[in-house]
């Protein structure tokens, strides 16, 4: 079975301190990796995904993850925080890229204080 | 990428009545669609899988006779919540994804309660 684990409810960090949300993950088969973000009363936008390949990801808003299959991680960070990058973070895995149903973990609260 | 709509963005009804739920995708054909539900500070729960044309494969503990969802095109899903009841109350996330997609993307969801 699939499932996701993000450790932190909440993650608090100054404005300008680099940022971590952590994610791991456990799934038969290769993985692929999801990060959203939701704002309040909004759906998810999508941040970056995994598929294969180079295991450091770009992302949207200069976010970045890096798939780590030792550990069965995939944290996203960021080098430098913003005040509008609090939100809420969900990380999730698919057995497939679109057609197969999406596990979410419960999420992390970003806070960025300034 | 892709945009996809969700009508209303909220509703209000009394407990006993039927609402429905529009997912739209604006400028893509969606193969399939996702409904998801969120409960507040929680994560979002599959409900429901549908793929055009083909009934939905409902996940274990959703009831199919009181959340319908219809996939009639390529571009539209409905989820109609019967009989509403006060703890229905939740936000409703549609996603659809198409072929020449390789992610789901999501609609900006739909605040329902049930008074």
């Amino acid at each position: 079975a699939q499932s996701v684990a993000q450790p932190e409810d909440q993650v608090n960090v100054a404005e300008g301190n680099p940022l971590t949300v952590k994610c791991t993950y456990s799934v038969s088969g290769n993985p692929y990796l999801f990060w959203y973000v939701q704002y309040p009363n909004r759906g998810l936008q999508f941040l970056l995904k995994y598929i294969t390949g180079d295991n450091l990801v770009k992302g949207s808003y200069g976010f970045e993850a890096e798939f780590n299959k030792s550990q069965t991680s995939f944290h996203l960070k960021k080098p430098s925080a913003l005040v509008s990058d609090s939100a809420l973070y969900f990380c999730a895995v698919s057995r497939s890229y679109n057609t197969d149903k999406l596990i979410f973990g419960t999420g992390t609260r970003l806070q960025v204080f300034p | 990428g892709a945009v996809v709509s969700q009508h209303p963005s909220w509703v209000i009804c009394k407990s006993g009545t039927s609402v429905k739920i529009e997912c739209r995708s604006l400028d893509f054909q969606a193969t399939t669609m996702f409904w998801y539900r969120q409960f507040p500070k929680q994560s979002l729960m599959l409900m429901a899988t549908s793929n055009e044309g083909s009934k939905a494969t409902y996940e274990q503990g959703v009831e199919k006779d009181k959340f319908l969802i219809n996939h009639a095109s390529l571009t539209l899903s409905t989820l109609t919540v019967t009989s509403a009841h006060p703890e229905d109350s939740s936000f409703y996330i549609c996603s659809a994804s198409g072929s020449m997609y390789n992610e789901q993307f999501f609609g900006p969801g739909t605040r329902l309660t049930v008074l």
